[in-house]
This record gives structure tokens, sequence and C-alpha cells, in this order.
């Protein structure tokens, strides 16, 4: 079965730092990976997602992850962080050719100080 | 409709009653999934419907959960007998995945709604 583990509750950066929101998965078949934004007061929508070939995954606002097999991870970053970035971030995973159950992280809670 | 529309958007109930929560999904999109989120939680699976079956329902927490979805499109959670520990934010998501006999073929990005939330005093 899938699971996700996202390291740190909270994160706090600088406006202009950088960005670095860990995700560890664990998937028995090759896995779909997702990050989801949950901005203040909105419904979560999707940031990027990972599926099959080029293992570096662009996504809106300017964030990018990684699919890294050997390290079962897929953290999620941005060079320069903005006052509206902050929100809190999810990484999930749903197996290829499974049921298509999507498993969620607990989430990370992005803080951006001016 | 435009997106997922989840009705009620808030729910106030006394422990012991029965409460309905409404997902009209996105037109066209054949996988629904219910998932509950509690403070400070990330999304918890419940169920989720590939057309009108549920296609895993290993998420509901006990009997006294139930959700349909008869033709297909609007789904209905169901909680019987609530209990204070079912407060929580009801989500709803659809997804247009296509299923054969060897699995799904692309990547099921859910599309959410904005929640149902369920206080039970």
């Amino acid at each position: 079965a899938q699971s996700v583990t996202q390291l740190g509750s909270h994160v706090s950066v600088s406006e202009g730092a950088l960005v670095l929101l860990r995700c560890n998965y664990s998937s028995s078949v090759p896995p779909y990976l997702f990050w989801y934004v949950q901005y203040p007061n909105q419904g979560l929508q999707l940031l990027l997602k990972y599926t099959t070939g080029a293992t570096l995954v662009k996504g809106i606002n300017g964030f990018e992850a990684e699919f890294k097999k050997s390290e079962t991870s897929f953290h999620l970053t941005k060079p320069s962080a903005h006052m509206s970035d902050a929100a809190e971030y999810f990484c999930a995973v749903s197996e290829l050719g499974g049921g298509f159950k999507t498993i969620f992280g607990a989430g990370t809670r992005l803080f951006v100080k001016a | 409709g435009a997106g997922v529309s989840q009705t009620p958007s808030n729910k106030v109930t006394e422990k012991g009653k029965y409460v309905e929560l409404r997902c009209d999904p996105i037109s066209g999109h054949t996988a629904l999934y219910w998932y509950r989120q509690s403070l400070g939680q990330g999304p918890e699976f419940l169920i989720y419907f590939q057309g009108t079956g549920a296609a895993d329902d290993s998420g509901l927490p006990n009997d006294r959960f139930f959700a349909v979805r008869p033709e297909g499109s609007v789904s209905t959670l169901k909680i019987q007998r609530t209990e204070r520990g079912d407060s929580a934010v009801y989500l709803c998501a659809s997804s247009l995945v296509t299923f054969s006999g060897a699995g799904s073929s692309g990547a099921n990005v859910l599309t959410f709604g904005a929640g149902s939330r369920l206080t039970v005093l």
C-alpha cells in the first residue's frame, strides 16, 4: 500500500529565499506523484504532477519537483519565495495501473516572512 | 458544472443525528472521491466511485458511513448516528480517468470542491 511522509509540518522562509518542502513516498509499484496547494479559505488545487518520463517537473507559480526513485522522494522547490506562496502544501501518491486511490501526506504549512 | 460543487458548505448537528452531504462533480468526470480532512491533517481517503459503483470503499471508518452515486454523477455521503469525532471538513473531488482491463490510463488529477464543514455538538 502506498503512503506519504512530509517532513516538517511548518516551514518558514523569508521573502526571496529558497523554498524546499520535503516529501518521501512508499509504493509497491511505479507511482504517480502530486503536489497540491491549499491557499487560505480556498479548496485544494493541483500544483504539479509526475507520471512518467522527465523526472524534473514544473508546475504553476514557479514551483518544481524532482522525482528521485532511489531516494523515494519528490521534494518541492521554488528558487525565490513570494508572500503569496504562503499556504498549505500536500504531497500525494497514487499507484500506476492500480485502483487510483490517492493518498495524501499530512501537509506542510509554508510561512513567508517579509 | 464548471467546478465541483458541495452542499452544504457548513453543517452543525447534534450527536446522534443523521447527516447527508452532497457532491456535484464536473460534468463528464467519471471518477468521484470523498475525503475527510481534520484540523491540521491531510485529506484522508474515504471512498471512490468509478461511474455508479464504489470501486474502493476501504477508507470508510465504520458502518455509520455510506455513500451513493446512483446515476454516475451526483454523490451523497451519508453519516448515521453522528459522533463528535466525525467533525471535520468533508472534501469531494472528481477526475477524468479512463480504465481498461490493464488498469488505468492518464494520471488521475483530482479537482476538489470547497468542502462541507461538519460540526457535531
